[in-house]
């Protein structure tokens, strides 16, 4: 069973802060993450995807892979209250050929002005 | 109409009744997904098309039934669903590489009496 572990939080941080979301994932075989952010009641929406390892910076969104760790994260620098969501990492699972996502549960993320 | 659409956005049925939901994808892409969401739980994988074929049934009960007849369209035909399938059914579209993205539809939120 693949699996993908995030925490659940609630994360809570203050506008402006930088807010930190970790995942976890167990197929060392996995070649391609993404992080989505889902508000409540809608659809999950594509943050950012990494294949490689190290830092991908986009605007104030910087994913980090490291594989060896089996390892990815998600910083959020100048957090907003519109940043308030949860986000969802996902895993391809290794081998596959039709990009097989796992996901975990989600971290519930609180921005408060 | 850009992106991934899906209908209805909601759907109310009683256990007997049987209900089609409906999904299209303007982005050129030839796989397509069905994923389930209930509350406090990981997104669940139901069905994988490619190029119009079934590659994936995830251990899916016969009351839902896939139909792919074309790469834009996919649809969920529901019968005989019991309450605990109440629940945001996601689909999704992406290209056939395994690193490629999976981008996701407004969901159907379905609520079985």
């Amino acid at each position: 069973q693949k699996e993908v572990e995030q925490n659940s939080g609630p994360l809570s941080v203050p506008e402006g802060a930088i807010a930190s979301l970790n995942c976890t994932y167990s197929d060392r075989g996995s070649q391609s993450f993404f992080w989505y952010r889902q508000y409540s009641g809608k659809s999950p929406e594509l943050i950012m995807f990494i294949y490689s390892n190290g830092d991908k910076e986009d605007g104030r969104f910087t994913a980090q892979l490291n594989k060896a760790s089996q390892y990815v994260s998600l910083l959020i620098r100048d957090s907003q209250p519109s940043d308030s969501a949860t986000y969802l990492c996902a895993v391809n699972g290794g081998g596959s050929t039709l990009g097989r996502l796992y996901f975990g549960r989600g971290t519930q993320l609180t921005v408060w002005p | 109409e850009t992106g991934v659409t899906q209908t209805p956005r909601h759907l109310v049925m009683g256990m007997t009744n049987k209900k089609s939901l409906k999904c299209e994808q303007h982005l050129g892409h030839n796989a397509m997904y069905w994923y389930k969401q209930s509350a406090k739980k990981p997104l669940e994988l139901m069905f994988v098309y490619s190029l119009e074929e079934r590659v994936e049934n995830n251990s899916v009960p016969s009351r839902f039934s896939p139909e792919c007849p074309n790469s834009s369209h996919l649809f969920l035909h529901l019968h005989t669903l019991q309450p605990e399938d109440s629940a945001l059914y996601l689909c999704a579209s992406s290209g056939a590489k395994s690193t490629d993205t999976q981008y996701f539809g407004p969901g159907t939120r379905l609520t079985v009496l």
